[in-house]
């Protein structure tokens, strides 16, 4: 069976330092993998999705780059984080098609 | 401009009986739409269902219904139960990789 494994759980990061977390996916190959941000009081907001290794589309422009260096690796960086930054940062991954999305456990993010 | 809207921020239902949580859209396009349970800390899971060819979608528990003219769908939880307790997002797509996710709706069901 498929499983998303996201890390680590919680983070606190002082302003201006940088930022990688980390999603890996297991039990499939190829796989669409997104990353989301949920702050508080909000809904999900799609930050990036990849189709393929090395290939990431962007859809919110702001201080976040992501990286897909293998098929089923996907990494979330900042070289310098802002406070607006806090948050909950969802990795999930998908098959093709009308399917669900599927969610790993989260990472709370943290600025001070 | 929000897309997918769920207006109810949260719901109180007693224990054993019906749950309603409903979610409107304005995108016409969009032909999927899913329901998702997140309980704190923890990633969204995966419920249930409904393409736009359909109307109803039921799963134990759970039934989706979509009404397209109205741009209204809802999913019903029928006994609910203390442990349905969590925020619920529903979510659309227009065939596409890309999910647009409403607000959420938490549900408190009470013992």
């Amino acid at each position: 069976s498929q499983t998303i494994h996201q890390w680590p759980a919680t983070l606190v990061q002082p302003v201006g330092s940088p930022l990688s977390l980390e999603c890996t996916v297991e039990g499939t190959s190829n796989p669409n993998l997104y990353w989301y941000r949920q702050a508080a009081g909000r809904g999900l907001q799609l930050l990036f999705y990849s189709v393929g290794i090395g290939q990431i589309s962007s859809e919110v422009p702001q201080n976040l780059s992501a990286s897909r260096p293998q098929d089923r690796q996907f990494i979330l960086s900042s070289k310098k984080l802002l406070l607006s930054d806090s948050g909950f940062y969802l990795c999930a991954w998908s098959v093709w098609g009308n399917q669900p999305q599927h969610f790993g456990d989260g990472t709370r993010l943290s600025i001070l | 401009d929000q897309q997918v809207k769920q207006n109810s921020p949260s719901l109180s239902v007693q224990e054993g009986r019906i749950s309603i949580l409903n979610c409107d859209y304005t995108n016409s396009m969009f032909d999927y739409f899913l329901w998702y349970k997140k309980y704190p800390a923890e990633g969204p899971t995966f419920l249930i269902s409904i393409s736009s060819i359909k109307d109803k979608n039921e799963d134990g528990r759970f039934t989706v219904f979509l009404n397209k003219s109205a741009k209204h769908l809802s999913l019903h939880i029928v006994p609910s139960q203390p442990g349905d307790s969590a925020v619920y997002f529903c979510a659309a797509s227009q065939g596409t990789y890309k999910y647009i996710f409403g607000t959420g709706t938490r549900l408190k069901v009470l013992a």
